[in-house]
C-alpha cells in the first residue's frame, strides 16, 4: 500500500521568503505526482501535476521537483506571499491500480 | 469553462436521517471520484468511476453508504444512515482519465450529524 508522508506538518514564515515542501512516498511505481492546494473550508485547487517522466514542472513562482527512483517530490515557492498561507498537499497516482494516496498536508502560514 | 459543482456546501442531520450530495464534473471528464475528508488529513477514496461503471468501490462502506452516476454525467453519494462518525467533508472530483489526467475538485459538501 503506498504511503505519502509530508514534514513538516506546519511551517511558519516571514514574507519574501522561500518556502520548501517535502513529499515522499513509499512505492515508485506511479503514473504521476499532483500539488494541490486547500484553503479553510474549500477544496483543493491543483497546482501542479509532473508525470512520472518528468523531472519538475514550474508555474510562475511554483517549481515542483520528482525523484522517482528515490520516492521524493518538493514544492518550492518562492518569495513567500501572505496570500501563499494555506495547506499544501501532494498525491501519488498508482500506477498498478491509478489509486490515489493522499499525504496529510503542510500547512503554511505566511507573516506579513 | 465551469468546474466541478457540488451540492449542498453544508448540511446538518440528525444520525440515523439520510443525506444524499450531488456532483457535476467538468464536462467531457469520464472519470469521476468521490472522497471523504476529516479534519487536518488527507482525502480518501471512497468511489472511482469510469462513464457509468463504479471501478473502485473498495472503501465505500456499502451497507450504508451509495453511489450512483446515471448516463455517466453527474453522480450522486447517499448515506442512509447516517452515524455521527460520518461528520467530515465529501469532495467530487473528477479527471480527463483515469491514468494520467490532472484531478480537479469540487468546493466539497460539509456533514455535520448530531
Amino acid at each position: 500500500k503506498q504511503e505519502v508522508t509530508q514534514i513538516p506538518a506546519a511551517l511558519s514564515v516571514p514574507e519574501g521568503e522561500n518556502l520548501v515542501l517535502n513529499c515522499s512516498f513509499t512505492d515508485s511505481a506511479i503514473y504521476n505526482l499532483q500539488w494541490f492546494r486547500q484553503d479553510p473550508g474549500k477544496g483543493l485547487t491543483s497546482l501542479l501535476l509532473i508525470q512520472s517522466s518528468q523531472r519538475e514542472q514550474t508555474s510562475g513562482r511554483l517549481n515542483a521537483s520528482l525523484d522517482k527512483s528515490s520516492g521524493r517530490s518538493t514544492l518550492y515557492i518562492a518569495a513567500s506571499q501572505p496570500g501563499d498561507s494555506a495547506t499544501y498537499l501532494c498525491a501519488v497516482k498508482s500506477s498498478n491500480d491509478y489509486k490515489l494516496s493522499f499525504g496529510a498536508g503542510t500547512t503554511v502560514t505566511v507573516r506579513a | 469553462e465551469a468546474g466541478v459543482v457540488q451540492s449542498p456546501r453544508y448540511k446538518i442531520i440528525e444520525k440515523k436521517q439520510p443525506v444524499a450530495f450531488w456532483c457535476n464534473p467538468i464536462s467531457g471528464h469520464n472519470t469521476l471520484y468521490w472522497y471523504l475528508q476529516n479534519l487536518g488529513q488527507g482525502p480518501e477514496l471512497l468511489i472511482r468511476y469510469e462513464n457509468e461503471e463504479a471501478v473502485d468501490d473498495s472503501q465505500l462502506p456499502k451497507d450504508r453508504f451509495s453511489a450512483e452516476r446515471l448516463k455517466g454525467v453527474d453522480s450522486t453519494l447517499k448515506i442512509q444512515p447516517a452515524e455521527l462518525g460520518d461528520s467530515a467533508v465529501y469532495l467530487c472530483a473528477s479527471s480527463s482519465g483515469a491514468s494520467t489526467g490532472e484531478l480537479f475538485f469540487g468546493e466539497g459538501s460539509r456533514l455535520t450529524v448530531l
